[in-house]
Order: structure tokens, then C-alpha cells, then sequence
């Protein structure tokens, strides 16, 4: 089944102790990025990749680390959290030619105290 | 910046009505435009896509789009309960772009 899988599902943790939050895509896509979602804010880009070893800046990258050593995933990394970054996290990837659909991971929602 | 506006709504419609759903953007070059649907605590799922002027119809599902009025639209048809979601108006900005720009979305109602 073609599927973006996303770990873990809900993690609280407190102010400034690292974290990992995993993205792993089955579909071979080139294409993966990741989405903060905050009420009233909507769907927010954090960073993205359009191949392995290739990532850049969406609209709020500040705080957050990315890789793409492989084609299939692309963890998204909180290196010291802080309450600000409290929200619903969406790991996402696409083929290559942009016109087609986005596949969403379940979304992790992440609290920091 | 390149800005995507929906109505947060809430938009409530009786069942069995038809829900239009609105969307404007700012970049005249965008070129591909989507609708997501959004069931609380769950991620987006594709349900449209539109590229060219004009009305696509998928089963109860009209987009339409106009781009010289630079304006983006979901016609529900027959509206279910389970309807009720929150759609998200997305655009990519330019041929051969991977990015997309998400609306806030508006929150549909569908009242048996």
C-alpha cells in the first residue's frame, strides 16, 4: 500500500531536550516536505526536499533541522524545542513533476512544555 | 509572498444542498490548483485538482477555476454530513514548481 508513515503519532516533551520526529515514503517519490498546522495559521511549510541530499527553507524553517541521506525518509528534527513549537506536524512527498498530489503522513502532534 | 484566501467559514449548508467553497490568490503565474479535504485530527486527502479555466466534475464535485479573476472554486453537490470537513485551497505557484501554498481552509457544515 502506498503510504507516507509518520512516528511517532503524539509526543510530548519538554523545553530544549532533542527530538526526532521520522518520515519514511514507499512511493519512491523525489519529492518530500514537511507542514506545521496551527489553528488559525493553516498548513505551514517547514522545510523541503526535491531529491536526496537536496533540502531548503519553506516559510518557517527557524528551529527545525532536515535530511534527506535517502530517498525514502526525511526526519525532521527539533534540536531544542521550545513551547512556540507546540502543533500538529504533517510529513508529506509528491512525484517529481509537481502537479500532482501531495501524500500526507498521519501527522504527529507534538506538545512542548 | 504568494497568498492563497479562503473563508474561514464556519459554512453551514443543509443536506442535500450544494456547498461553494472559495478561494482567491495572489500570483498570477500560478499554474496547478488543488482541494484538499481535512477531517479533524486527520491529514489532508486530495479530492480535486484543476490546471486549466474553466468547470472538472468528479461525481458530486465541480472545481472551477478563473484565472484572470485570479479566483479558485468547489461546488459540493447533494451535500453528506460526512461532508463536513475543513477544505484547503492549495496552489502551485509556477510550471514545474513543487511548492505548494496553502489557504487557512474553511470549515464546511453539512446539518442533516
Amino acid at each position: 500500500e502506498a503510504q507516507v508513515t509518520q512516528n511517532p503519532r503524539y509526543l510530548i516533551t519538554v523545553t530544549g531536550k532533542k527530538l526526532t520526529v521520522t518520515c519514511s515514503q514507499n512511493m519512491n517519490h523525489e519529492y518530500m516536505s514537511w507542514y506545521r498546522q496551527d489553528p488559525g495559521l493553516g498548513l505551514r511549510q517547514i522545510y523541503y526536499s526535491m531529491n536526496v541530499e537536496v533540502t531548503d527553507k519553506g516559510d518557517v524553517p527557524e528551529g527545525y533541522k532536515v535530511s534527506r541521506k535517502e530517498k525514502r525518509n526525511f526526519p525532521l528534527i527539533l534540536e531544542s524545542p521550545s513551547p512556540n513549537q507546540t502543533s500538529l506536524y504533517f510529513c508529506a512527498s509528491s512525484s517529481r513533476t509537481g502537479r500532482e498530489k501531495l501524500f500526507f503522513g498521519s501527522g504527529t502532534q507534538l506538545s512542548v512544555l | 509572498q504568494k497568498e492563497v484566501e479562503q473563508n474561514s467559514g464556519p459554512l453551514s449548508v443543509p443536506e442535500g444542498a450544494i456547498a461553494s467553497l472559495n478561494c482567491t490568490y495572489s500570483d498570477r503565474g500560478s499554474q496547478s490548483f488543488f482541494w484538499y479535504r481535512q477531517y479533524s485530527g486527520k491529514s489532508p486527502e486530495l479530492i480535486m485538482f484543476i490546471y486549466s479555466n474553466g468547470d472538472k466534475e468528479d461525481g458530486r464535485f465541480t472545481a472551477q477555476l478563473n484565472k484572470a479573476s485570479q479566483y479558485v472554486s468547489l461546488l459540493i453537490r447533494d451535500s453528506q454530513p460526512s461532508d463536513s470537513a475543513t477544505y484547503l485551497c492549495a496552489v502551485n505557484a509556477e510550471a514545474g514548481s513543487y511548492q505548494l501554498t496553502f489557504g487557512k481552509g474553511t470549515k464546511l457544515s453539512v446539518i442533516p
